[in-house]
């Protein structure tokens, strides 16, 4: 366990769905993030949250909504998924203050039917 | 833009045959370059964290080198279980990671 728990492990879920993603982290970190990763790609950040607010939301379609109630944990709400959204989503996290690189969780394999 | 390319997309070694992986990198003031292991199906795994040009850091068999451009990942003696896919980041002045594609290595016994 790195410190970083991501559940479900695996999900797979019809396009008319609607699921979520959970990462909660006991790190005492205060930054939270949610990276896309998939096959022959390098990781995509989607999300930033410092302190709880969203600083960052890199151009991710409205079907992928986040939620971060408190610093240590982190949600991914999902709806109408295509299925090029099935990939591995990778929740990290870090200190807000230093260069400590980022404590990934093991990540949720989606796959969108 | 920070950009991060990794070669070479794969890398295929006999157990006990020692090799490098690169990591070409441009950023926008480096405040950290990152190295870490991914198995299948798992999370991103931190080895190493290199903050200036000359810099070297040692775990088992691995090294990891920084230079103003590059990094070097050199395996010495590999074991099977060496075998997964290695990941380069960069930290600039956005303080975002900024990931490489990776490199896959097959150690084979």
């Amino acid at each position: 366990e790195t410190g970083v728990t991501q559940t479900p492990r695996h999900l797979v879920m019809g396009m008319t769905n609607k699921k979520s993603l959970k990462c909660e982290q006991h790190l005492g970190h205060n930054a939270m993030y949610w990276y896309k990763q998939s096959a022959k790609k390098p990781l995509e950040l989607m999300f930033v949250y410092n302190f709880k607010e969203q600083t960052e939301n890199n151009s991710v379609p409205s079907r992928f909504s986040p939620e971060c109630p408190n610093s240590s944990h982190l949600f991914l709400h999902l709806h109408t998924l295509q299925p090029e959204d099935s990939a591995l989503y990778l929740c990290a996290s870090s200190p807000l203050e230093g260069n400590y690189g980022y404590t990934f969780g093991s990540g949720t394999r989606l796959t969108v039917v | 833009e920070d950009q991060v390319t990794q070669s070479p997309e794969a890398l295929r070694l006999q157990e006990g045959e020692s090799s490098s992986l690169n990591c070409s990198y441009t950023v926008s003031g480096l405040r950290g370059l990152f190295w870490y292991r991914q198995d299948p199906g798992k999370g991103p795994e931190f080895l190493f964290t290199l903050y200036s040009a000359g810099e070297e850091k040692e775990k088992e068999r691995l090294k990891a080198t920084l230079t103003k451009k590059e990094s070097f990942l050199h395996i010495t003696a590999p074991k099977p279980e060496d075998s997964a896919t290695y990941l380069c980041a960069v930290q600039g002045g956005s303080e975002k990671l900024v990931f490489g594609k990776g490199t896959k290595l097959t150690v084979n016994p």
